[in-house]
């Protein structure tokens, strides 16, 4: 694809309700991150796939919060339970052989009522 | 931890006029630094990068230069366009345990630019 897409691009969920926000990344890249916005900040890591391994998911911020990547593309963060605070733009990312530059999706925008 | 400090914002210059947002980070080792830019309804977009000291980034006109000694990498441009009203992301990379790279951004410093 063109590049990394994500969606939805907005959500509205009440309070206690489960989502499930995808993304599909540059074909062909191994790496797959997701971050979390709040406004007004800056993307904040919450974890790391390569291919369909987690590497690393020290940034989710409760066991509320599950990723996967089953076939080592296509990734799916799903929050369960979901709180106001959950509240931010979900942004998903991906890298190649260049590990270190990451190309960003648009985001999902999720607000918690 | 690594982290990032940039300037706040937001900063309001005219057309033309010179442009410098300042960026300084405590990190371990060396890592990559990166400018990325999310213009108004987009998702971020990797503006330069360098990836060694005194390394210097360049890209539509924007420039900033790997400073080990002061820890800094400041975003400049000569003559700013109100095409370049954005909010401009300073990271650095952070290596992860488990392997691979995350990106460790600023809070974000949100450029307008009037005619």
């Amino acid at each position: 694809g063109a590049g990394v897409s994500q969606s939805p691009r907005y959500k509205v969920a009440k309070r206690g309700q489960d989502v499930a926000l995808r993304c599909d990344p540059i074909s062909g890249h191994v790496s797959l991150f997701w971050y979390q916005q709040a406004l007004g900040q800056g993307p904040e890591f919450l974890t790391y796939f390569q291919n369909e391994a987690q590497l690393d998911k020290s940034g989710l911020p409760s066991d509320r919060f599950f990723a996967e990547r089953p076939e080592g593309s296509v990734s799916t963060l799903k929050i369960q339970r979901t709180q106001q605070e959950d509240s931010a733009v979900y942004l998903c990312a991906s890298s190649s052989g260049t590990p270190e530059t990451q190309y960003f999706g648009p985001g999902t925008r999720l607000l918690v009522l | 931890g690594n982290s990032v400090t940039q300037m706040e914002g937001p900063v309001t210059l005219s057309e033309e006029a010179f442009l410098t947002i300042n960026c300084t980070y405590t990190a371990t080792g060396y890592p990559s630094l990166f400018w990325y830019v999310q213009y108004p309804g987009e998702g971020l977009q990797l503006l330069l990068k360098a990836t060694k000291a005194d390394d210097k980034g360049s890209n539509k006109g924007f420039e900033a230069t790997y400073r080990k000694e002061t820890t800094s990498f400041h975003l400049e441009k000569g003559s700013v366009q109100v095409s370049d009203s954005a909010v401009y992301f300073c990271a650095l990379s952070d290596h992860l345990t488990g392997g691979g790279n995350k990106l460790t951004f600023g809070t974000g410093t949100q450029l307008k630019v009037e005619l």
